[in-house]
């Protein structure tokens, strides 16, 4: 069964720092791309960054870009989004999700998505 | 970067068809075939129910279409059933390996 469990998050100061973690199981995680996505209390779905399968290609949402860094370790099976620099408007559940299969591009579809780790950016 | 253009809410009742529109520009849902659309239940992560524009993953009904005209994305939930109700997004490929999404559109079976 495929499996992707997020871990990291928590409360941090406005101008604080904070690494997320996205454990993959259940497929051959080199050979696929990967993306983190965002979702503020109540509000809809915000893409933050993704790339393809060894990271090669890369991608950041305006919101993000020179704040996170996306990175993957394909010997560990681990997706990261090391987030610098946040705002209140960062407080988001943040979910990761797997790209389709190195054959496809990255950005062409996200299935299956983790649950989401809680980042909450609060004076 | 604006988010893709969605009615905030859509009902119908059971076995009737509901379509949802999600509109872009020609540099987003018009100009690329990198459109998907996800369900998201109450409390649960989003599920992928449509990607390149109108292809159904393994698994999701196929009750579930979608097709593109244009800047618009369009999906149709028919014969709908009460476990169809929730949120649901569109998200295109918007160039310069970025994705953007829609605001969501909230699907009540009446």
């Amino acid at each position: 069964e495929v499996q992707l469990v997020e871990s990291g998050g928590g409360v941090v100061r406005p101008g604080g720092s904070l690494r997320l973690s996205c454990a993959a199981s259940g497929f051959t995680f080199d050979d696929y791309g990967m993306t983190w996505v965002r979702q503020a209390p109540g509000k809809g779905l915000e893409w933050v960054s993704g790339f393809n399968w060894n990271g090669g290609d890369t991608g950041y949402a305006d919101s993000v870009k020179g704040r996170f860094t996306i990175s993957r370790d394909n010997a560990k099976n681990s997706l990261y989004l090391q987030m610098n620099s946040l705002r209140a408007e960062d407080t988001a559940l943040y979910h990761c999700a797997r790209g389709p299969h190195y054959t496809s591009s990255w950005y062409n579809w996200f299935d299956p998505w983790g649950q989401g780790t809680l980042v909450t950016v609060s004076s | 970067q604006s988010a893709l253009t969605q009615p905030p809410s859509a009902s119908g009742s059971p076995g009737q068809s509901v379509t949802i529109s999600c509109t872009g520009t020609s540099s987003d849902v018009g100009g690329y075939s990198y459109v998907s659309w996800y369900q998201q239940h109450p409390g649960k992560a989003p599920q992928l129910m449509i990607y390149a524009v109108s292809k159904r993953p393994s698994g999701v009904p196929d009750r579930f279409s979608a097709s593109k005209s244009g800047n618009t994305a369009s999906l149709t939930v028919s014969g709908l059933q009460a476990e169809d109700e929730g949120d649901y997004y569109c998200s295109s490929y918007a160039g310069s390996n970025k994705v953007i999404f829609g605001g969501g559109t909230k699907l009540t079976v009446l």
